[in-house]
């Protein structure tokens, strides 16, 4: 079936550092999309990319769809302690049914940041 | 604007015993999913409901495991008898019908419901 995996599993940083988080998946995705997890709360989705290449900024995250639409990656530039959390990349199951595909998730990378 | 509710926030009870987790998702959103989340598997699947029917139960851990969705804001997923690895947090999640061919919708999760089964 369908995978998704992500890395690292784990970062930690310095506040100011930058963070890039990969993902990766065994089949190519119609769209990839991305959540924020902090800790204790539940995931909250931050964006969707659809193209081939594509790329879109949210302030100081930068995310990205590769060229073959297999991987992608989010990149925050400056870390700053609000950004802890879990982010989580995710697919869709072209297989699933229903007028939404139903999505797997990467494990995660949950990101620390020491003030 | 109220946001995806479950209830309860927590649930601690001893392994054998019937547990019902609910949901109410967000009004108008037409798919609805249960996801179990551990640290050893991550984000889980459980089932997804799209307009009230079960579109998809393959993540279903077991037959102790049933989902159902009577109407449109409101859906339980219980586990008969429990286990103590059953322990997890459960997440509901809804999300508005129709992306398009290549887009899905985004999905919007609940508080979440940390299980714990002794």
């Amino acid at each position: 079936g369908q995978q998704v995996m992500q890395i690292p599993q784990y970062q930690h940083v310095q506040e100011g550092e930058d963070f890039t988080t990969y993902c990766n998946s065994s089949t190519t995705l119609s769209n990839i999309q991305w959540y924020k997890q902090r800790p204790g709360g539940h995931p909250v989705f931050l964006i969707q990319l659809v193209k081939s290449g594509e790329v879109k900024k949210q302030k100081r995250l930068t995310f990205q769809f590769g060229e073959a639409k297999k991987n992608s990656s989010l990149h925050i530039t400056a870390t700053q302690t609000t950004d802890v959390g879990t982010y989580f990349c995710a697919g869709p199951n072209p297989r699933s049914g229903g007028s939404n595909y139903k999505l797997t998730f990467g494990k995660g990378t949950l990101l620390t940041v020491n003030p | 604007d109220a946001g995806v509710i479950q209830s309860p926030r927590h649930e601690v009870t001893e392994m054998g015993q019937e547990v019902t987790l609910r949901c109410k998702p967000i009004s108008g959103h037409n798919s609805l999913f249960w996801y179990r989340q551990t640290m050893m598997r991550g984000l889980e699947l459980l089932i997804y409901f799209n307009n009230n029917v079960p579109i998809d139960d393959s993540g279903m851990p077991e037959d102790r495991f049933s989902a159902k969705m009577p109407n449109a804001s409101f859906s339980t997923l219980k586990i008969q008898p429990s286990e103590p690895r059953d322990s997890a947090v459960y997440f509901c999640a809804s999300s508005p019908q129709f992306g398009t061919d290549h887009s899905n919708q985004p999905q919007h999760f609940g508080d979440g419901t940390r299980l714990s089964i002794l």
